[in-house]
């Protein structure tokens, strides 16, 4: 089974600062790759995803995602946090078989400050 | 845009009470799925359904749970006998072809 490994329950940035959320999975096949956001009160949106080609995938919101095979991450960055980023972040990564489950990590926390 | 949709929202019972929890999946999707999420814990995978049966499923998805498609558009998840242990947040989610699922809002469970 896959293993997803987030670093930081909580993560605190300024406004304006740059956000970066850790993630590094176990599996030594490269998985599908997502990143998902939860705002209080609300469900699941994916954010962005890696499945294949370019290793820099851009999503909503102005985050960006790196896969890395050699560290085997999927690091989720923002070049400037702002005060609606504040929310849970969930990775998430799966086997590249159709229809396979979804293994996620424990989530980070982002807090952002005025 | 097309969104999952699950309702109830907050669904609270008693102990050994049976519960549905309904879900709604995007149009002209063929995956579907169950995941929970216990207050503090991780996102768990619960089971899969393709093509009218169950794909996948976990060890926490045992004999008490259940799921159905029963008219083409609902996806339900039944727990006969509910445990305080089942308290969660209940996650639906649909895939159009099997990699990207996309997230319902969640039912919350709370077993007294």
């Amino acid at each position: 089974a896959q293993s997803v490994t987030q670093l930081g329950s909580h993560v605190s940035v300024s406004e304006g600062a740059l956000v970066l959320l850790r993630c590094n999975y176990s599996s030594s096949v490269p998985p599908y790759l997502f990143w998902y956001v939860q705002y209080p009160n609300q469900g699941l949106q994916l954010l962005l995803k890696y499945t294949t080609g370019a290793t820099l995938v851009k999503g909503i919101n102005g985050f960006e995602a790196e896969f890395k095979k050699s560290e085997t991450s999927f690091h989720l960055t923002k070049p400037s946090a702002h005060m609606s980023d504040a929310a849970e972040y969930f990775c998430a990564v799966s086997e590249r078989n159709t229809g396979n489950q979804f293994y996620f990590g424990t989530g980070t926390s982002l807090t952002v400050i005025p | 845009e097309p969104e999952v949709t699950q309702t109830p929202s907050h669904q609270v019972t008693q102990m050994g009470q049976e519960v549905i929890l309904r879900c709604v999946p995007i149009s002209n999707h063929l995956y579907f799925y169950w995941y929970r999420q216990i207050l503090g814990q991780k996102v768990e995978f619960l089971v899969s359904f393709y093509n009218n049966e169950i794909s996948e499923k976990s060890e926490i998805f045992d004999d008490q749970f259940s799921v159905e498609r029963p008219d083409g558009s609902n996806f339900t998840l039944k727990i006969r006998s509910t445990k305080l242990e089942d308290s969660a947040m209940y996650f639906c989610a649909s895939s159009p072809q099997g990699s990207t699922q996309y997230f319902g809002p969640g039912t919350r469970l709370t077993v007294l």
